[in-house]
């Protein structure tokens, strides 16, 4: 299994809302990543999450809680969110050690906060 | 940090012609230079990328260079089609790529 998955595809909430995005992988990658894409620009940063501990936050809003239950698992806690956070969140996962650079990137869930 | 520059913003070629993207870096550390591409609506898929003990890397109608002492890296798609009509981003990281530096992305567009 070459992939990495998301849930769900698509998602509306009000800003009252709390709501969960979900990534698995299953290639064994012990690193994990949370980005935003906003239309026409390349993918931000959010968090990183290297052996199940986060490593990197980007000096994300508190609103976005990321959560690594096991080496296969990413969730994204969703609460509280604005307007402008709307965007397409992407997972991606990364092997460790030598010759394992590359990032592989889930389809993304396309959020719409209204 | 590092800072990833890219041009052009968007490319248009006809088919059959080469298309060329470039980019620049201001990290000297950056030992890892990625190209991925996006459909609309898709995942970024990497499709070529390169590490900074080798100069150039080719595969079939793709190819990238890197100039290490300029600090600039190049994708080169030779005989475009429409299929390769997507955004593509170029990236750098000084982690091996723990953490990914992004291009601000450029438009191919191939015309018929």
């Amino acid at each position: 299994d070459t992939e990495v998955t998301q849930t769900p595809k698509h998602l509306v909430m009000g800003m009252t809302n709390k709501k969960s995005l979900k990534c698995e992988q299953h290639m064994g990658h012990r690193a994990m990543y949370w980005y935003k894409q906003k239309a026409k620009k390349p993918p931000e940063l959010m968090f990183v999450y290297s052996y199940e501990k986060l490593s990197i936050n980007e000096s994300v809003p508190s609103r976005f809680s990321p959560e690594c239950p096991n080496s296969s698992l990413l969730n994204l806690h969703l609460h509280a969110l604005q307007p402008e956070d709307s965007a397409l969140y992407l997972c991606a996962s990364r092997g460790s050690g030598q010759g394992q650079e590359t990032q592989y990137f889930g389809p993304g869930t396309r959020l719409l906060v209204l | 940090g590092e800072n990833v520059e890219q041009h052009p913003s968007t490319l248009s070629v006809q088919e059959g012609d080469s298309a060329v993207i470039k980019c620049t870096y201001s990290d000297s550390a950056s030992n890892y230079f990625p190209w991925y591409k996006q459909e609309l609506g898709k995942r970024p898929q990497l499709i070529i990328d390169i590490r900074s003990n080798v100069g150039e890397k080719k595969d079939q109608r793709i190819a990238v260079t890197l100039n290490k002492t300029a600090k600039h890296f190049s994708l080169h798609i030779t005989e475009t089609q429409p299929e390769d009509s997507a955004v593509y981003f170029c990236a750098a990281s000084t982690g091996g790529g723990n953490k990914l530096t992004f291009g601000t992305g450029t438009q191919l567009k191939v015309e018929l």
